[in-house]
């Protein structure tokens, strides 16, 4: 049972150009985490929001958090080739850790 | 450097075999995962384990077991029960307290053959 959904799956930009992906999940959460994945890699942590929080910053990325509306979005400013990877949001669910299907973004030259 | 190490990296299988993945961390950590990712899809939970000598059945349990006889060792057998096992196997582990995050490792390819 996936508790994350991401929006889009594919995302193609121009480098340079902002990306704005989108989680939604269907229960309450302790927060809510997101993850980039490379080609045939481990993924690795970007960063985390807890419930009680609305936006967190670090570098070029930028997660928001609506409690309310059960959704999450993960902006990465001003892309570079090297952002090309999947994103995952992942809610925690103590002991458990649900992943969403992902968004794969292609960052064009 | 303290991590969490997969291996093998690629495996192959012929039908009816067991085979064991490894699955090592020297980070402390008390929580440890197994994730089974099919191509284009996201993660979905085999196993995890909260301390030694305790685990927990995921959603896709069927097919594969675990043990967990050291705190800094989580190996998964796919079993020859597991009808379609071919895919990539992602161990991770984390801190066992609320809002913590999940390191993971390289992951292991599984082809059956």
């Amino acid at each position: 049972s996936q508790q994350g959904e991401e929006d889009p799956q594919a995302l193609s930009i121009q480098e340079g150009e902002n990306a704005t992906m989108n989680c939604s999940y269907k229960t309450s959460i302790n927060n809510l985490q997101w993850y980039r994945q490379n080609s045939g890699r481990g993924l690795v942590h970007l960063i985390l929001i807890r419930s009680n929080e609305r936006e967190k910053h670090s570098g070029r990325l930028r997660v928001t958090l609506d409690t309310s509306k059960k959704s999450s979005s993960l902006l990465i400013t001003a892309s570079r080739a090297a952002d090309t990877a999947s994103y995952f949001c992942a809610t925690d669910f103590s002991p458990q850790i649900i992943f969403g299907k992902g968004t794969r973004l292609h960052i064009l030259p | 450097d303290g991590g969490i190490t997969q291996s093998p990296k690629y495996l192959f299988r012929k039908e009816g075999q067991n085979v064991t993945l490894s699955c090592e961390q020297n980070l402390n950590h008390d929580a440890m995962y197994w994730y089974r990712q099919d191509p284009g899809q996201g993660l979905r939970l085999i196993y995890y384990s909260q301390i030694v000598n305790d685990f927990q059945k995921g959603d896709i349990a069927e097919g594969y077991s675990v043990s967990r006889e050291k705190k800094e060792s989580f190996p998964l057998t796919v079993t020859s029960a597991q009808k379609n096992p071919t895919a990539f196997y992602l161990c991770a582990s984390s801190k066992w307290q609320p809002n913590t995050e999940a390191f993971f490792g390289q992951g292991t390819r599984l082809t059956v053959v």
